[in-house]
């Protein structure tokens, strides 16, 4: 069965800390995402990795960064948290869209409070 | 204006009640993607299309490709039906989705 983990349920951290979250998948995917949802803006991809290494800048990449070190896994860093970063952060793999178009697994969800 | 759009944006039915949420984009698409999300956060795919219509059990959807339009329909709805419905956008010759602000559905006994 396909599994896409996230390292953390519920993240309390202070402004100006640095935070990793981090996401694995089981399913030999190729690419993998981070997105953060907001009330009434719905999900925002932050940055989009689509082999070891590479990555790729989505809608609102300021204030993150990402490492893609291995094949499964994939870490969002805020490098100084701040108050605006507050959401919920979700984590989610697929296929290359080579030949066909794909579905994405989605990891539960890390909701990050920073205060 | 969103690329993706839904409506209602909020959605009230009696257990039994036939649903239907409503998704319409602008951009050129590879497959549209329904999800769901119950409270919590985690999210589901329920189906992925890119023309006709698709069935899993009370849930179908549809895609009309020259409208630009998709519907998620529900039968026969349930209170364990009730969650966010997300439809989202697979950009044609990309690997990237655009999602709408999704659908929240209480489903009444």
């Amino acid at each position: 069965d396909v599994k896409v983990t996230q390292s953390s349920r519920y993240l309390v951290k202070r402004t100006g800390e640095k935070v990793f979250l981090e996401c694995v998948q089981d399913m030999d995917h190729e690419n993998m995402f981070w997105y953060r949802q907001d009330p009434g803006l719905g999900l925002r991809l932050i940055y989009f990795s689509y082999d070891v290494k590479m990555k790729e800048k989505g809608d609102i990449p300021e204030g993150y960064s990402v490492s893609r070190e291995k094949k499964e896994r994939f870490s969002l860093i805020l490098e100084s948290a701040s108050t605006n970063q507050t959401s919920m952060y979700l984590c989610a793999s697929s296929l290359a869209t080579g030949t066909g178009a794909y579905e994405q697994y989605f990891g539960p969800g890390t909701r990050l409070t920073v205060t | 204006k969103n690329e993706v759009e839904q409506s209602p944006q909020n959605l009230t039915a009696q257990e039994g009640e036939f649903i239907t949420i409503n998704c319409s984009y602008s951009v050129g698409i590879s497959a549209l993607h329904w999800l769901q999300q119950h409270p919590g956060g985690g999210i589901v795919s329920l189906f992925m299309l890119s023309s006709g219509k698709k069935k899993h059990g009370r849930l179908i959807a549809t895609i009309n490709i020259q409208e630009k339009h998709s519907s998620l329909h529900i039968t026969a709805s349930h209170p364990r039906d009730s969650a966010v419905y997300i439809c989202a956008a697979l950009v044609y010759n990309t690997d990237k989705l655009i999602f709408g602000t999704g659908t929240r559905l209480q489903v009444f006994p």
